[in-house]
């Protein structure tokens, strides 16, 4: 069965500092690998996806986020964290032999919280 | 958010009754979806839909229903079956659905709540 996990609830940073929201997938395949951000009553915004190829992957906002096949990972990142980073960071996975319409699995979230 | 409107925004309703929650799209999508997210849970799938007048079951069907007879909208309703239907409800669509790497997108959301 498919499977995201994200170990933390909560992340707290410096602004200024480095910044990594972990996550963990099980699929039986291949996966398909996505980061959103969610701010208070908004819906979710797409940062970034790993589909194939390089396995350190850019996305908005100076996010960027690492595949690790062998350990199963694909951890959020960003050089220099902000203020207005914080936000709920959801992680989420579909394995490319899914035949249920795309569905993605989502892990729980994890609060990013950062301070001045 | 993008070409995705949810609406309306914040939603009452009394034990007993059927509410219908809106969801349209001007991005030209074939698949939308229909998700429920709870606190510390994540989002789950309520339902989806890859093209007109075709939908499934997601992991949470029961107490909700969808129509897609149009290609730019996916209404989700709440009946009096649901049992818990206290929540944040998201809409997403994406160009294709099954064994597709396309982005889900978002709407806005609409938080229901059961008085």
């Amino acid at each position: 069965a498919q499977s995201v996990a994200q170990p933390e609830d909560q992340v707290n940073v410096a602004e200024g500092n480095p910044l990594t929201v972990k996550c963990t997938y099980s699929v039986s395949g291949n996966p398909y690998l996505f980061w959103y951000v969610q701010y208070p009553n908004r819906g979710l915004q797409f940062l970034l996806k790993y589909i194939t190829g390089d396995n350190l992957v850019k996305g908005s906002y100076g996010f960027e986020a690492e595949f690790n096949k062998s350990q199963t990972s694909f951890h959020l990142k960003k050089p220099s964290a902000l203020v207005s980073d914080s936000a709920l960071y959801f992680c989420a996975v579909r394995d490319i032999r899914d035949n249920q319409g795309g569905k993605l699995i989502f892990g729980q979230g994890t609060e990013l919280s950062v301070k001045p | 958010d993008g070409g995705i409107t949810q609406s309306p925004k914040y939603l009452f309703r009394k034990e007993g009754q059927n509410v219908t929650l809106s969801c349209e799209q001007n991005l030209n999508h074939d698949a939308m979806y229909w998700y429920r997210q709870d606190p510390g849970q994540g989002l789950r799938l309520i339902y989806y839909s890859q093209i007109v007048n075709d939908f499934q079951k997601g992991d949470i069907a029961e107490g909700y229903s969808v129509s897609r007879e149009k290609k730019e909208s996916f209404p989700l309703t709440v009946t009096s079956a649901q049992k818990n239907p206290t929540a944040f409800y998201l809409c997403a669509s994406s160009r294709a659905g099954t064994r597709s790497a396309d982005t889900q997108y978002f709407g806005p959301g609409t938080r229901l709540t059961v008085l």
